[in-house]
């Protein structure tokens, strides 16, 4: 069937450290991936989105690509502030029963400290 | 442009109560999600409207039922709450319920916290 897999958090760097989470994805056909965030106390909000196989998506300095090949669509940002702590999920779109369902990972903690 | 905007923030029932989760959306999408959170499984959808008019059951409906208003709101009642029904709720909106790119992106309101005694 159709899922997401994240690495487990929860994850802590120090302020401006590369940060890389990895995520694949189990899919019949071509889903559409997402990466959201969820600051503390808050609700879900889009990151980035990619469509189609080499799509990057990009948003605030964050990047993810969409491989095919790898089945793959791996966060990351070059330099992290304190400000990126959060819960971040990734998520595809697979269209079933009349509806783009959409799946999430489990989510990834982040935690920067100063 | 507020979003999706949902209320009340924060509630507290007692098993066997009942209650309303009001969500508003003001971006003119045509479909609407109701999800729960909970530790350790991620979003579950309870019930989505595709469209004014319609609604349908998700991955775990049981316990609730839902009310599409009218083109900006879907509320979600609980008629009997039970203590496995604590979660926080988030709804969401999106263009459609089919298709790819802009159409299929859900947008998340703030969420609210419920907790069954």
């Amino acid at each position: 069937g159709n899922s997401v897999t994240q690495m487990e958090g929860p994850v802590t760097l120090s302020e401006e450290a590369f940060l890389t989470i990895n995520c694949t994805y189990t899919a019949t056909g071509y889903p559409s991936l997402f990466w959201y965030v969820q600051y503390p106390g808050e609700g879900l909000q889009l990151l980035l989105k990619a469509t189609k196989a080499d799509d990057k998506g990009s948003n605030k300095g964050f990047e993810a690509t969409y491989r095919k090949e790898t089945t793959s669509f791996h966060l990351e940002k070059g330099s992290v502030q304190v400000s990126d702590s959060a819960v971040y999920f990734c998520a595809l779109t697979f269209f079933s029963g009349g509806y783009n369902k959409l799946i999430f990972g489990a989510g990834t903690r982040l935690a920067v400290h100063p | 442009n507020a979003g999706v905007t949902q209320t009340p923030k924060f509630q507290v029932l007692k098993t066997g109560q009942s209650m309303t989760l009001q969500c508003a959306q003001d971006m003119n999408h045509n479909s609407m999600y109701w999800y729960r959170q909970d530790p350790g499984m991620g979003l579950r959808l309870i019930y989505y409207s595709a469209s004014e008019g319609t609604t349908d059951k998700g991955e775990v409906p049981n316990g609730y039922n839902v009310s599409r208003l009218n083109k900006r709101e879907f509320s979600l009642r609980l008629e009997s709450a039970a203590p496995s029904q604590t979660s926080v709720y988030f709804c969401a909106s999106s263009g459609y319920t089919t298709g790819t790119g802009a159409r299929e992106t859900q947008y998340f309101g703030p969420g609210t916290r419920l907790l069954v005694l």
